[in-house]
């Protein structure tokens, strides 16, 4: 496709569970950022990566929160025993390189109940 | 550390009405400075930036100056459509390491005709 894809656009979950949510960048973007955006706030910052490696994870919440990018393209975030307060839009943006304008995804709005 | 404070919303105006929109800044360095705007139903989409004190973004008739000696970013647009209704953020990005997004909270905009 031409934009960000994220899927899937909804997830409802039980307190405890694990998730995972797909990004997939658009095609040759090696910039890869993560956000959460809670109900009335902007965007916050979670994870970054440049190809396939971590380059900036200083905005993940806790240990429960991880994300991969095992080829440099696809990735996944993953969390677990998921909370209430994990409730949120999650948002993958991609870029040509880190100083190019980023592409959003239409984001994954996660429940937890 | 940085932020980015804006001014809070809902914003509602008469088509054709002048639109201003506050957003003034906290960070140490020289950031690029940007407004997103997201429509009902759709991802975060780039609507102008800058990256250098006195710099004017500007984009479907929407401008914004970097004011350095105040830190500020403000939106303005001389005639507001109907089709303008969003919710915009104003974001900085500090680039030191990473081209990551600080977010302000979002600034809804209602146009009535």
């Amino acid at each position: 496709g031409a934009g960000v894809s994220q899927t899937p656009s909804n997830k409802v979950t039980e307190k405890g569970k694990y998730v995972e949510l797909r990004c997939d960048p658009i095609s040759g973007h090696t910039a890869l950022y993560w956000y959460r955006q809670s109900l009335g706030q902007g965007p916050e910052f979670l994870i970054y990566f440049q190809g396939t490696g971590a380059a900036d994870d200083s905005g993940l919440p806790n240990d429960r929160f991880f994300a991969v990018r095992p080829e440099g393209s696809v990735s996944t975030l993953k969390i677990q025993r998921t909370e209430r307060g994990d409730s949120a839009v999650y948002l993958c943006a991609s870029s040509g390189r880190a100083d190019t304008e980023a592409f959003f995804g239409q984001g994954t709005r996660l429940t937890v109940v | 550390g940085n932020s980015v404070t804006q001014m809070e919303g809902p914003v509602t105006l008469s088509e054709e009405a002048f639109l201003t929109i506050n957003c003034t800044y906290t960070a140490t360095g020289y950031p690029s400075l940007f407004w997103y705007v997201q429509y009902p139903g759709e991802g975060l989409q780039l609507l102008l930036k800058a990256t250098k004190a006195d710099d004017k973004g500007s984009n479907k008739g929407f401008e914004a100056t970097y004011r350095k000696e105040t830190t500020s970013f403000h939106l303005e647009k001389g005639s507001v459509q109907v089709s303008d209704s969003a919710v915009y953020f104003c974001a900085l990005s500090d680039r030191v390491d990473t081209d990551k997004l600080i977010f302000g909270t979002g600034t809804r905009l209602q146009v009535f005709p």
